[in-house]
């Protein structure tokens, strides 16, 4: 059963506008960490942000921030006033067991956004 | 900012040949981990490795196998390469608990 689902394979959104990439995640393990990645066309992957299944707020990173619904167990990404820079592909991962050495880490198939000037 | 090198951003080799991915990460980190991307697919783990010559299985490790002969370096081996490789690899590396995932560029392989 697929583990990370991210629903959009591509997106548009227009320059300035906010849009949101959906994540629903599935694991029965209390401890895990969300995380989503960004990466351009040159295939370098970036780091954008984090949440942890513990954490109380959602996480904010600049113009990122992450949608977090435990009870849903979704996990979507935010990206508030979108720049041309913002088109790639991103990935929703999770860390199950985050005590554990990294097994488990499993990333989505990705969505690609394309911003439109 | 930790720094995780693949030895080669494109490589092309032959069917039957024995392949090797390098990657090296400068920050000490005791988690190394090689993905493979395919499209619609994201990435998938092929071995993962949490100390010196420990490794373990990912979700395809079938057609591969991996060294871990130092704490910095984690090295990749198509025993014999075949067209259903043919794809781009990531190395990564990580410190253990809740922290994220450190990439390298990445490697065309293609294998013809």
């Amino acid at each position: 059963a697929q583990k990370i689902t991210q629903t959009q394979p591509g997106m548009f959104v227009q320059e300035k506008e906010a849009v949101t990439l959906d994540c629903t995640y599935d694991t029965s393990d209390p401890s895990y960490g969300l995380f989503w990645y960004k990466q351009p066309s040159s295939g370098e992957m970036i780091f954008l942000i984090y949440q942890g299944s513990y954490d109380q707020q959602n996480a904010t990173e600049g113009r990122y921030s992450l949608n977090f619904q435990k009870a849903r167990k979704s996990a979507n990404l935010v990206i508030s006033a979108s720049q041309l820079g913002d088109s790639a592909m991103y990935f929703c991962a999770m860390r199950e067991g985050l005590a554990n050495y990294g097994q488990n880490f499993v990333f989505g198939p990705g969505t690609r956004l394309s911003v439109l000037p | 900012d930790v720094k995780v090198t693949q030895s080669s951003r494109y490589l092309v080799k032959r069917t039957g040949e024995k392949v090797f991915l390098e990657c090296v990460q400068d920050m000490d980190h005791e988690n190394m981990f090689w993905y493979r991307q395919d499209p619609g697919l994201g990435l998938r783990l092929i071995y993962f490795s949490y100390d010196v010559k420990m490794k373990e299985k990912g979700d395809i490790p079938e057609g591969y196998s991996v060294s871990r002969e130092k704490k910095e370096r984690f090295s990749l081996i198509l025993e014999s390469a075949s067209t259903n490789q043919t794809s781009m690899y990531l190395c990564a590396s990580s410190v253990t608990g809740s922290w994220p995932l450190h990439f390298g560029n990445g490697t065309r392989l293609t294998v013809t």
